[in-house]
């Protein structure tokens, strides 16, 4: 399996932009998360999906965030508009119903944004 | 509300020595517990965990931890340091509430030293 699939890797981008980020889950995971990592809060939950539908988004910073999950396949996470303030980098996992407490979660390689 | 503590943000030890990662967990009920490794420009992969199998857990990599629910502890452990562990590692608990949504601790920078 090619495991967690995030595009794209890096993104600059200017104030006010539209930024959406894109991620794969492994075939067959029904649980997907979407987290953001910064030097000053660390690891963050935003948001996460069972069988493509939002259970959590108590994450999610404020309104200009906003996730889908279309089907079991993809899931995307806007931001509209972007500041600078959004600079980070956004992991994207998943994992399998399973044992639903400790099932591990499978984590993306990231999407480093640069909000100028 | 369950959480995790890591002490130390950074730790540093020299090659073949031992490495202690500390962890300490604030639950109101037996928690589920779990480090991960980070490696640079890359994403989080899990080292072990604890489901209250057994209190000693073995992972990948040499590594290993021990709950100890006296201490609310646990504490990653490797014998001998090797220079491909210098990584970030986190502590992460199961925040209950249905599926496997996790708090993570604020991780540990570990340098390993010739």
């Amino acid at each position: 399996d090619a495991g967690v699939i995030q595009s794209p890797r890096h993104e600059v981008t200017e104030m006010g932009q539209e930024v959406t980020l894109r991620c794969k889950p492994i075939s067959g995971h029904d649980y997907l998360f979407w987290y953001r990592q910064t030097m000053m809060r660390g690891l963050e939950l935003l948001i996460y999906f069972n069988n493509n539908v939002p259970i959590d988004d108590s994450g999610m910073p404020e309104d200009r965030f906003s996730a889908k999950m279309p089907n079991a396949s993809f899931s995307t996470l806007k931001i509209q508009p972007s500041e600078p303030r959004d600079s980070a980098v956004y992991f994207c996992a998943s994992s399998s119903q399973g044992d639903r407490v400790t099932d591990t979660q499978y984590f993306g390689p990231g999407t480093r944004l640069t909000v100028l | 509300a369950q959480s995790v503590t890591q002490l130390g943000s950074h730790v540093s030890v020299s090659e073949g020595a031992l490495v202690l990662l500390r962890c300490n967990y604030s639950s109101s009920v037996p928690p589920y517990l779990f480090w991960y490794v980070q490696y640079p420009n890359q994403g989080l992969q899990l080292l072990l965990k604890y489901t209250s199998a057994a209190t000693l857990v073995k992972g990948i990599n040499g590594f290993e931890a021990e709950f100890k629910k006296s201490e609310t502890s646990f504490h990653l452990t490797k014998p001998s340091a090797h220079m491909s562990d210098a990584a970030e590692y986190f502590c992460a608990v199961n925040k209950g509430g249905g599926g496997n949504k996790l708090t993570f601790g604020t991780g540990t920078q570990l340098k390993v030293e010739l």
